[in-house]
């Protein structure tokens, strides 16, 4: 079946370090890739996605490439804030079907 | 669109007692899913709906837990009765075929 893999955290910078969440996959097809954020007390949030292989994801300062020879997705940035500390969770899905979700990894950051 | 809207957004109630939690979808969206986060079991998804049909349940703990869609814009979950280890966040998430999901608020469900 599908599934994702990411890196495990707690991760801890310092404001405007370079930033890189590694993510890989397995899926059966085609999949869509995603990276969501999730802030304290909110719902998960799309911050960027790449539906084909090179496809380069980017919002908010925030990129992933979609490496179809490695299946890896990894969200980069190049300089974080504070307010980027967050739970971010690598996501795939297959056409309609559902989201398989890694298990999530919290970004903290330091002034 | 006001986003994917969940209520109540905080539930506390008795052990035993039915629970009911709401989702309206984004408008024009067709897959609806039902999440639950805890910290010991991260996010968990129970169920998930495309065009109001139930394509996958597998993640339903147990009966005790229901959800319908009884039209293209609204979804309930329900749990009868509630245990408190039914204790969680609870989300709902729609989408369009391969834009990815858009959460709601979730809902704080405290079982005592």
């Amino acid at each position: 079946g599908d599934s994702v893999t990411q890196m495990e955290g707690p991760v801890t910078l310092s404001e405007e370090a370079f930033l890189t969440i590694n993510c890989t996959y397995t899926a059966t097809g085609y999949p869509s890739l995603f990276w969501y954020v999730q802030y304290p007390g909110e719902g998960l949030q799309l911050l960027l996605k790449a539906t084909k292989a090179d496809d380069k994801g980017s919002n908010k300062g925030f990129e992933a490439t979609y490496r179809k020879e490695t299946t890896s997705f990894h969200l980069e940035k190049g300089s974080v804030q504070v307010s980027d500390s967050a739970v971010y969770f690598c996501a795939l899905s297959v056409g309609a079907g559902k989201s398989t979700f890694g298990d999530g990894t919290t970004l903290t950051v330091k002034p | 669109d006001a986003g994917v809207i969940q209520s109540p957004r905080h539930e506390v109630t008795e052990m035993g007692q039915e629970v009911t939690l709401r989702c309206k979808l984004i408008s024009g969206h067709n897959s609806l899913f039902w999440y639950r986060q805890t910290m010991m079991r991260g996010l968990e998804l129970l169920i998930y709906f495309n065009n109001n049909v139930p394509i996958d349940d597998s993640g339903m703990p147990e009966d005790r837990f229901s959800a319908k869609m009884p039209n293209a814009s609204f979804s309930t979950l329900k749990i009868q009765p509630s245990e408190p280890r039914d204790s969680a966040v609870y989300f709902c998430a729609s989408s369009q075929a391969g834009f990815g999901a858009f959460f709601g608020q979730g809902t704080r469900l405290t079982v005592v």
